[in-house]
């Protein structure tokens, strides 16, 4: 199963808004809505931002939000702050030959 | 509070096996998945496979196939996951996280990470 396709950077800065994107096909992001997101920290676990497209978890600021348009998904986060600046990964349900999950390669958010 | 304690850090030669434990606390662990993750050093995340705790359905990460066996513990609320054949490219930081009982859907709770260095 192939990686899904994310930039490999954004930036921005802070009070703006950017929005990472995720590309994968119809076997994955476009033939399902599981997709969800991770932020992960240096040296930290990876956390749940996203899941099943737009619903965030509890805890999680509404300044992060989930959208699907066919094979691509984007998660934006606005009114960017320096505590966001953290790696992104976009991650994706697929069931072409068996049921599993595959992850995009990643995006490091600098918030300048 | 939802909480995976995972094993230590492990440093294994190549072609041995290693086993990694993952202790669940804070919810009824035969009612969600888990989920194995992988990151090579500077790498991304490589999702391994998926595990019922419910009843021990298992899917695998193709590339893993033959070298992979997840199991659970319901006694103890601990999921395993052992890796065989170790080859140098193994070297990461392996965690489980939980997720949908269903299927691999997401991944809500993650452990702390387990560092696994495979090294002549």
């Amino acid at each position: 199963q192939s990686a899904l396709t994310q930039p490999a950077s954004v930036s921005g800065s802070p009070g703006q808004s950017i929005t990472i994107s995720c590309t994968g096909t119809s076997s994955d992001v476009g033939g399902y809505n599981y997709v969800s997101w991770y932020q992960q920290h240096p040296g930290k676990a990876p956390k749940l931002m996203i899941y099943d497209v737009s619903n965030r978890p509890s805890g999680v600021s509404n300044r992060f939000s989930g959208s699907k348009s066919g094979n691509t998904a984007s998660l934006t986060i606005s009114g960017l702050q320096a505590e966001d600046e953290a790696d992104y990964y976009c991650s994706s349900y697929t069931s072409s030959s068996t049921p599993m999950g595959v992850f995009g390669g990643g995006t490091k958010l600098t918030v300048l | 509070q939802v909480q995976l304690v995972q094993s230590g850090a492990e440093v294994k030669k190549p072609g041995a096996s290693v086993k990694v434990s993952c202790k669940a606390s804070g919810y009824t662990f035969t009612s969600y998945g888990i989920s194995w993750v992988r990151q090579a050093p500077g790498q991304g995340l490589e999702w391994m496979g998926w595990i019922s705790a419910y009843n021990g359905n298992t899917n695998y990460a193709q590339k893993l196939q033959g070298r992979v066996t997840m199991t659970t513990d319901t006694s103890t609320s601990t999921a395993y996951m052992e890796l065989r054949s170790l080859r140098s490219d193994d070297t990461a930081v392996y965690y489980c996280a939980s997720g949908p009982l269903v299927a691999p859907y997401y991944f809500d709770y993650w452990g702390q990470g387990t560092l696994v260095t495979v090294s002549s």
